[in-house]
């Protein structure tokens, strides 16, 4: 069985300070890697995609991808009250289109 | 582009009742999904298209659910019989490559 697994938190972290998120997976074909953000009661907005070792910054925003070690993780610098939500992880296999996802991390930024 | 649309965005029904929930896909996307989201959970794969084919059905699609796409362009997903265990959110996604972007989804709740 193919998992995504994630830390449901929550994780709270001072307005300003980096928040860390990670996310660990099984399928050792996974070649592509996605973030989501999804406030309450609304549906999943991607935010970051990766696809090879190493890191990938969009912004306020770093995705960092080991797949020796079969993780992935999201930074977010300067966190922001609105960056609270919970942040999906999702890979996608070698050989299949579906997303897998893990349950999420809760993020609350305290003002 | 004004993005995926879902409809409707929110469904009540009977158990026993069949539903329809229609999804319109990003104009050139060519690849659409069907996801389904319950409580605390990350999106669970139901079913992929790609233009009309239905290339892969999840196992947690049971002969009560049915979808398709026909043309290759806005796709249906219905549900015959429904039992309070369909309660839940259900996402549709598309893309042309690999990134997914999600509608905002149909709530459906059956009483």
């Amino acid at each position: 069985q193919k998992e995504v697994e994630q830390n449901s938190g929550p994780l709270s972290v001072p307005e300003g300070a980096i928040a860390s998120l990670n996310c660990t997976y099984s399928d050792r074909v996974s070649q592509s890697f996605f973030w989501y953000r999804q406030y309450s009661g609304k549906s999943p907005e991607l935010i970051m995609s990766i696809y090879s070792n190493g890191d990938k910054e969009d912004g306020r925003f770093t995705a960092q991808l080991n797949k020796a070690s079969q993780y992935v993780s999201l930074l977010i610098r300067d966190s922001q009250p609105s960056d609270s939500a919970t942040y999906l992880c999702a890979e996608m296999g070698g050989a299949t289109n579906k997303l897998i996802f893990g349950t999420g991390t809760l993020l609350a930024v305290q003002p | 582009d004004t993005g995926v649309s879902q409809d409707p965005r929110h469904k009540i029904t009977k158990r026993g009742q069949n539903v329809t929930f229609r999804c319109d896909p990003i104009s050139e996307h060519n690849r659409l999904y069907w996801y389904r989201q319950t409580l605390g959970q990350g999106p669970e794969f139901l079913t992929y298209f790609q233009n009309e084919a239905q290339l892969e059905k999840s196992r947690l699609l049971s002969d009560r659910f049915s979808a398709e796409r026909p043309k290759g362009s806005f796709s249906t997903l219905e549900i015959q019989r429904t039992e309070q265990g369909d309660s839940a959110m259900y996402l549709c996604a598309s893309s042309w490559e690999y990134e997914q972007y999600f509608g905002p989804g149909t709530r459906l709740t059956v009483t």
